[in-house]
């Protein structure tokens, strides 16, 4: 069976800290993609990131990271040096490859204080 | 400008009565998704279509019912069997090219 989780419902931190958000997944399957997406406030979600599981580089965009490890099924997203406008719910998902379905984690909650 | 829309933002009914929630996608993506949201929540999947003219049922297909008769279009129909229909509704769409879905910006539902 094919499951994610993010443990973390909730996290607070004040602006300019560094924050990471974990998630942990569950395949058997060979060849999947992962991806993190943003929902703000207004409800659109907003895709941040795929990786794909032949890949394990991690990447850097601006203030956003990813560590994506293989070895303990875990794509763990860092945001460095919080904004209040980071301030939204985090989603990460999983999509084997060969299907169209999408198996969605829980969510992390993450409030930036000013 | 390509996107998914989804209309109308919010929509208010009585109990008992079918509502139809739309959605439009004009990324030339060939999937289509229907996902449901309840405050605190994540997000639970209730239809989605691979191609058109089918689809498959989601985790929480009770209640509501769609179609795909044509590429861009995947209207949600919430019927009164829906013993708890008051959430918030979101579309989504995906390539198989590119993996990622890309999604609307949602219907609030409120049914009383």
């Amino acid at each position: 069976a094919q499951k994610v989780t993010q443990a973390q419902t909730e996290i607070s931190v004040v602006e300019k800290e560094d924050v990471t958000l974990d998630c942990v997944y569950e395949t058997r399957d060979t060849t999947y993609y992962l991806f993190w997406y943003k929902q703000p406030p207004s409800g659109e979600l907003v895709f941040l990131i795929r990786r794909n599981s032949f890949d394990e580089q991690n990447e850097i965009s601006g203030r956003y990271s990813w560590n994506f490890q293989k070895s303990t099924s875990s794509f763990n997203f860092t945001i460095t040096a919080s904004q209040v406008v980071d301030s939204a719910v985090y989603f990460c998902a999983l999509r084997l490859s060969g299907t169209y379905k999408y198996i969605f984690g829980t969510g992390t909650r993450l409030k930036v204080l000013a | 400008d390509g996107g998914i829309t989804q209309s109308p933002k919010y929509l208010f009914r009585k109990e008992g009565q079918n509502v139809t929630l739309s959605c439009e996608q004009n990324l030339n993506h060939d999937a289509m998704y229907w996902y449901r949201q309840d405050p605190g929540q994540g997000l639970r999947l209730i239809y989605y279509s691979q191609i058109v003219n089918d689809f498959q049922k989601g985790d929480i297909a009770e209640g509501y019912s769609v179609s795909r008769e044509k590429k861009e279009s995947f209207p949600l129909t919430v019927t009164s069997a829906q013993k708890n229909p008051t959430a918030f509704y979101l579309c989504a769409s995906s390539s198989s090219g590119t993996h990622e879905q890309y999604f609307g910006p949602g219907t609030r539902l409120t049914v009383t």
